[in-house]
């Protein structure tokens, strides 16, 4: 079983479309992340959610919407799609208690917006 | 702010060698976590190895050993007896206590093994 499965892992959709990006970890953790790769293969924090409830907000666009519906799922929905939205989203999961507890990622959510 | 850095964009080492990837880190907290992270082309984010802050002893997983010095703040990834299949990016990231519980990046290295 994946640890950390995220859906799709592809996803080529036009400008302004509206669409999600799934999530589910079977760890048992509290926290899980998303985090976003560009172009030059930056990695950077989107969100994180602790038991449901949202704990990082990294100055994102509010047409990104993180939702969790329990602590094994987090889904990243996104409005209005831009050009610059292309990129790998990364979904990640830990334990938050300790800054020793490592973070699994997904396999990676790849967005082509045309 | 935190802050990782990783000054080697791209590095080649030869199959069966050893190499280091610098990374150095800058944070004024006092307990935080050191990781690496190993990315192939397929794209995948897999944990490779873990030093806590206050570990006396470097952080070793198989081929892959941390050379951590605090006061210099520098934490480097050391791969011995490099193969093929370590071609990859690599990324130095740190997790603080009190930052709930992001890992902060650096730019990451692509490492490239000659056969």
């Amino acid at each position: 079983d994946t640890a950390v499965s995220q859906t799709p892992k592809y996803l080529v959709t036009q400008m302004g479309n509206d669409k999600s990006i799934k999530c589910e970890q079977n760890l048992g953790h509290d926290t899980m992340y998303w985090y976003k790769q560009d172009s030059k293969k930056f990695l950077k924090i989107m969100f994180s959610y602790n038991n449901k409830e949202l704990i990082i907000n990294e100055t994102v666009p509010n047409r990104f919407s993180p939702k969790s519906p329990d602590k094994a799922h987090l889904n990243l929905h996104i409005n209005s799609l831009e050009l610059g939205d292309s990129a790998v989203y990364f979904c990640a999961s830990s334990l938050i208690s300790s800054s020793g507890n490592t973070i699994y990622f997904g396999e990676g959510s790849w967005l082509t917006v045309v | 702010a935190q802050k990782i850095t990783q000054t080697q964009p791209g590095m080649f080492v030869q199959e069966k060698e050893a190499v280091t990837l610098d990374c150095t880190y800058d944070t004024s907290d006092q307990s935080y976590g050191l990781f690496w992270y190993k990315q192939p082309s397929s794209g995948e984010m897999i944990f490779l190895i873990y030093q806590g802050s206050y570990d006396e002893q470097n952080a070793t997983e198989g081929r892959y050993s941390l050379n951590f010095q605090k006061a210099r703040k520098s934490a480097n990834l050391v791969i011995s007896a490099s193969q093929l299949g370590d071609s990859a990016m690599y990324f130095c990231a740190m997790r603080a206590y009190n930052q709930g519980g992001k890992l902060i990046f650096g730019q990451g290295t692509e490492l490239s093994v000659k056969p």
